[in-house]
Protein backbone atom coordinates (compact mmCIF):
# COMPACT_ATOMS: atom_id res chain seq x y z
CA UNK A 1 0.00 0.00 0.00
CA UNK A 2 0.78 3.57 -0.30
CA UNK A 3 -1.22 5.39 1.55
CA UNK A 4 -4.27 5.19 3.99
CA UNK A 5 -5.95 8.13 5.41
CA UNK A 6 -9.12 7.87 7.99
CA UNK A 7 -10.58 10.82 10.24
CA UNK A 8 -9.34 10.37 13.65
CA UNK A 9 -12.15 10.77 15.85
CA UNK A 10 -15.78 9.64 16.45
CA UNK A 11 -18.77 9.77 18.94
CA UNK A 12 -21.93 7.97 18.76
CA UNK A 13 -24.70 7.56 21.46
CA UNK A 14 -25.56 3.48 22.39
CA UNK A 15 -27.52 1.91 19.70
CA UNK A 16 -26.88 4.01 16.85
CA UNK A 17 -25.49 2.65 13.99
CA UNK A 18 -21.42 3.92 13.68
CA UNK A 19 -19.46 4.66 10.18
CA UNK A 20 -16.14 4.68 9.77
CA UNK A 21 -14.26 5.67 6.69
CA UNK A 22 -11.29 5.33 4.72
CA UNK A 23 -9.23 6.18 2.01
CA UNK A 24 -6.61 4.47 -0.09
CA UNK A 25 -3.96 5.11 -3.14
CA UNK A 26 -2.43 1.89 -3.87
CA UNK A 27 -4.85 0.65 -6.88
CA UNK A 28 -2.96 -2.57 -7.20
CA UNK A 29 -4.43 -3.52 -3.44
CA UNK A 30 -5.83 -6.62 -3.30
CA UNK A 31 -7.33 -7.09 0.28
CA UNK A 32 -8.68 -4.38 2.19
CA UNK A 33 -8.71 -4.60 6.41
CA UNK A 34 -10.30 -3.28 9.18
CA UNK A 35 -8.76 -3.96 12.64
CA UNK A 36 -10.03 -3.61 15.97
CA UNK A 37 -7.34 -2.07 18.81
CA UNK A 38 -8.58 -1.76 22.62
CA UNK A 39 -6.71 0.20 25.47
CA UNK A 40 -3.52 -1.90 26.45
CA UNK A 41 -3.88 -4.45 23.55
CA UNK A 42 -2.74 -5.28 20.47
CA UNK A 43 -4.85 -5.22 16.85
CA UNK A 44 -7.02 -7.25 16.38
CA UNK A 45 -8.63 -8.43 12.62
CA UNK A 46 -12.09 -7.54 12.18
CA UNK A 47 -13.14 -7.99 9.16
CA UNK A 48 -11.66 -7.60 5.47
CA UNK A 49 -12.72 -7.76 2.28
CA UNK A 50 -11.38 -8.86 -1.70
CA UNK A 51 -10.62 -6.31 -3.81
CA UNK A 52 -13.45 -7.26 -6.55
CA UNK A 53 -16.20 -6.89 -3.78
CA UNK A 54 -18.52 -4.10 -3.46
CA UNK A 55 -19.75 -5.43 0.04
CA UNK A 56 -19.64 -7.55 2.99
CA UNK A 57 -21.62 -8.35 5.82
CA UNK A 58 -20.81 -9.93 9.44
CA UNK A 59 -23.03 -9.75 11.50
CA UNK A 60 -23.17 -6.23 13.33
CA UNK A 61 -20.60 -5.18 11.04
CA UNK A 62 -20.61 -4.33 7.15
CA UNK A 63 -17.90 -3.67 4.84
CA UNK A 64 -18.68 -1.09 1.75
CA UNK A 65 -15.64 -1.02 -0.70
CA UNK A 66 -15.84 1.81 -3.50
CA UNK A 67 -12.57 1.16 -5.64
CA UNK A 68 -13.22 3.81 -7.90
CA UNK A 69 -13.16 6.26 -5.30
CA UNK A 70 -10.58 4.29 -3.38
CA UNK A 71 -13.24 4.51 -0.30
CA UNK A 72 -13.90 1.59 2.16
CA UNK A 73 -16.45 2.01 5.26
CA UNK A 74 -16.67 0.46 8.62
CA UNK A 75 -20.89 0.23 9.35
CA UNK A 76 -21.20 -0.82 13.15
CA UNK A 77 -24.92 -1.38 13.95
CA UNK A 78 -26.64 -1.16 16.61
CA UNK A 79 -23.08 0.11 18.84
CA UNK A 80 -21.91 -1.04 22.35
CA UNK A 81 -20.44 0.67 24.75
CA UNK A 82 -17.47 -2.37 24.05
CA UNK A 83 -17.08 -1.22 20.85
CA UNK A 84 -15.16 1.65 21.85
CA UNK A 85 -11.63 1.32 20.39
CA UNK A 86 -9.12 2.30 17.72
CA UNK A 87 -10.30 1.25 14.51
CA UNK A 88 -7.75 0.90 11.53
CA UNK A 89 -8.36 0.38 8.26
CA UNK A 90 -5.21 -0.96 6.06
CA UNK A 91 -4.75 -2.41 2.19
CA UNK A 92 -2.32 -5.36 1.36
CA UNK A 93 -1.32 -5.64 -2.11
CA UNK A 94 1.35 -8.26 -0.94
CA UNK A 95 3.05 -9.52 1.91
CA UNK A 96 2.74 -6.32 3.98
CA UNK A 97 -0.10 -3.91 5.42
CA UNK A 98 -0.15 -0.50 5.68
CA UNK A 99 -2.46 1.11 8.01
CA UNK A 100 -4.00 4.17 8.76
CA UNK A 101 -3.73 6.21 12.08
CA UNK A 102 -6.45 4.53 13.28
CA UNK A 103 -10.08 6.74 14.49
CA UNK A 104 -11.16 5.83 17.66
CA UNK A 105 -14.80 5.83 18.46
CA UNK A 106 -16.29 6.57 21.34
CA UNK A 107 -19.68 5.18 22.24
CA UNK A 108 -21.34 7.05 25.09
CA UNK A 109 -24.59 5.68 27.12
CA UNK B 1 -2.93 -21.40 20.73
CA UNK B 2 -1.67 -18.98 23.15
CA UNK B 3 -1.37 -16.58 20.26
CA UNK B 4 2.01 -14.21 19.86
CA UNK B 5 3.50 -13.42 22.60
CA UNK B 6 5.70 -10.63 23.99
CA UNK B 7 7.98 -9.39 26.56
CA UNK B 8 7.99 -7.54 28.81
CA UNK B 9 5.02 -5.95 27.94
CA UNK B 10 6.86 -2.55 29.69
CA UNK B 11 10.24 -1.58 30.26
CA UNK B 12 11.76 1.73 31.55
CA UNK B 13 15.08 2.35 30.08
CA UNK B 14 17.81 5.23 30.05
CA UNK B 15 19.23 7.27 27.50
CA UNK B 16 22.31 5.16 25.94
CA UNK B 17 20.99 1.54 27.49
CA UNK B 18 20.40 -1.39 25.14
CA UNK B 19 16.79 -2.75 25.01
CA UNK B 20 15.93 -6.16 23.92
CA UNK B 21 12.10 -6.66 22.64
CA UNK B 22 11.27 -10.54 22.35
CA UNK B 23 8.68 -12.01 20.20
CA UNK B 24 7.28 -15.61 19.74
CA UNK B 25 4.81 -15.89 16.88
CA UNK B 26 1.99 -17.96 16.08
CA UNK B 27 3.16 -21.75 16.00
CA UNK B 28 3.16 -22.73 12.20
CA UNK B 29 3.37 -18.96 11.36
CA UNK B 30 6.18 -18.14 8.32
CA UNK B 31 6.10 -14.49 8.27
CA UNK B 32 7.02 -12.10 11.00
CA UNK B 33 6.25 -8.12 11.57
CA UNK B 34 7.93 -6.01 14.09
CA UNK B 35 5.87 -2.23 14.05
CA UNK B 36 6.75 0.48 16.06
CA UNK B 37 3.14 2.56 16.84
CA UNK B 38 3.45 6.52 18.33
CA UNK B 39 0.68 8.93 18.30
CA UNK B 40 2.30 11.12 15.96
CA UNK B 41 3.16 8.58 13.28
CA UNK B 42 0.82 6.12 14.09
CA UNK B 43 1.50 2.49 13.21
CA UNK B 44 4.78 1.96 11.50
CA UNK B 45 6.27 -1.57 9.83
CA UNK B 46 10.18 -1.26 10.90
CA UNK B 47 11.15 -4.65 9.36
CA UNK B 48 9.44 -8.30 8.76
CA UNK B 49 10.67 -12.18 7.71
CA UNK B 50 9.98 -14.81 6.15
CA UNK B 51 11.19 -18.35 7.26
CA UNK B 52 12.97 -16.73 9.28
CA UNK B 53 15.01 -14.41 6.82
CA UNK B 54 14.98 -11.18 6.73
CA UNK B 55 13.05 -9.66 3.94
CA UNK B 56 12.34 -5.94 4.31
CA UNK B 57 13.91 -3.41 6.70
CA UNK B 58 13.36 -0.58 5.23
CA UNK B 59 11.83 0.69 8.10
CA UNK B 60 14.10 0.63 10.55
CA UNK B 61 14.99 3.73 11.45
CA UNK B 62 18.68 3.66 11.91
CA UNK B 63 21.69 1.71 12.46
CA UNK B 64 20.74 1.99 16.42
CA UNK B 65 17.92 -0.54 15.41
CA UNK B 66 18.35 -4.36 14.65
CA UNK B 67 16.28 -7.10 14.46
CA UNK B 68 17.21 -10.84 14.37
CA UNK B 69 15.55 -14.35 13.86
CA UNK B 70 17.11 -17.17 14.86
CA UNK B 71 14.39 -19.94 14.44
CA UNK B 72 11.07 -19.99 13.60
CA UNK B 73 9.41 -19.46 17.35
CA UNK B 74 11.44 -16.53 18.43
CA UNK B 75 12.21 -13.18 17.08
CA UNK B 76 14.21 -9.97 18.90
CA UNK B 77 14.19 -6.00 18.15
CA UNK B 78 17.21 -4.35 19.71
CA UNK B 79 17.98 -1.13 20.28
CA UNK B 80 21.71 0.03 20.93
CA UNK B 81 22.29 1.98 22.11
CA UNK B 82 18.48 3.86 23.00
CA UNK B 83 17.46 7.92 22.78
CA UNK B 84 13.86 9.27 24.38
CA UNK B 85 12.54 9.42 20.48
CA UNK B 86 12.04 5.87 20.65
CA UNK B 87 9.33 5.75 23.25
CA UNK B 88 6.56 3.86 21.71
CA UNK B 89 4.64 0.74 21.52
CA UNK B 90 6.42 -1.78 19.54
CA UNK B 91 4.03 -4.92 18.45
CA UNK B 92 5.13 -7.93 17.01
CA UNK B 93 2.84 -9.77 14.47
CA UNK B 94 2.82 -13.00 12.34
CA UNK B 95 1.17 -14.80 9.46
CA UNK B 96 1.08 -17.87 7.96
CA UNK B 97 1.35 -18.64 4.25
CA UNK B 98 -1.02 -19.12 1.73
CA UNK B 99 -4.82 -17.92 1.53
CA UNK B 100 -4.75 -15.96 5.13
CA UNK B 101 -0.89 -15.10 4.06
CA UNK B 102 -2.45 -10.99 4.86
CA UNK B 103 -4.11 -11.81 8.26
CA UNK B 104 -1.63 -10.59 10.84
CA UNK B 105 -1.98 -11.25 14.57
CA UNK B 106 -0.55 -9.09 17.08
CA UNK B 107 0.92 -9.62 20.08
CA UNK B 108 -0.05 -7.32 23.14
CA UNK B 109 2.56 -5.08 22.19
CA UNK B 110 6.15 -4.08 24.68
CA UNK B 111 5.72 -0.38 26.04
CA UNK B 112 9.09 1.66 25.88
CA UNK B 113 10.02 4.42 28.05
CA UNK B 114 13.56 5.67 27.19
CA UNK B 115 14.35 8.76 29.96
Amino acid sequence: GEDVEQSLFLSVREGDSSVINCTYTDSSSTYLYWYKQEPGAGLQLLTYIFSNMDMKQDQRLTVLLNKKDKHLSLRIADTQTGDSAIYFCADGPGSTLTFGKGTMLLVSP
Amino acid sequence: DAGVIQSPRHEVTEMGQEVTLRCKPISGHDYLFWYRQTMMRGLELLIYFNNNVPIDDSGMPEDRFSAKMPNASFSTLKIQPSEPRDSAVYFCASSETGAKLHEQYFGPGTRLTVT
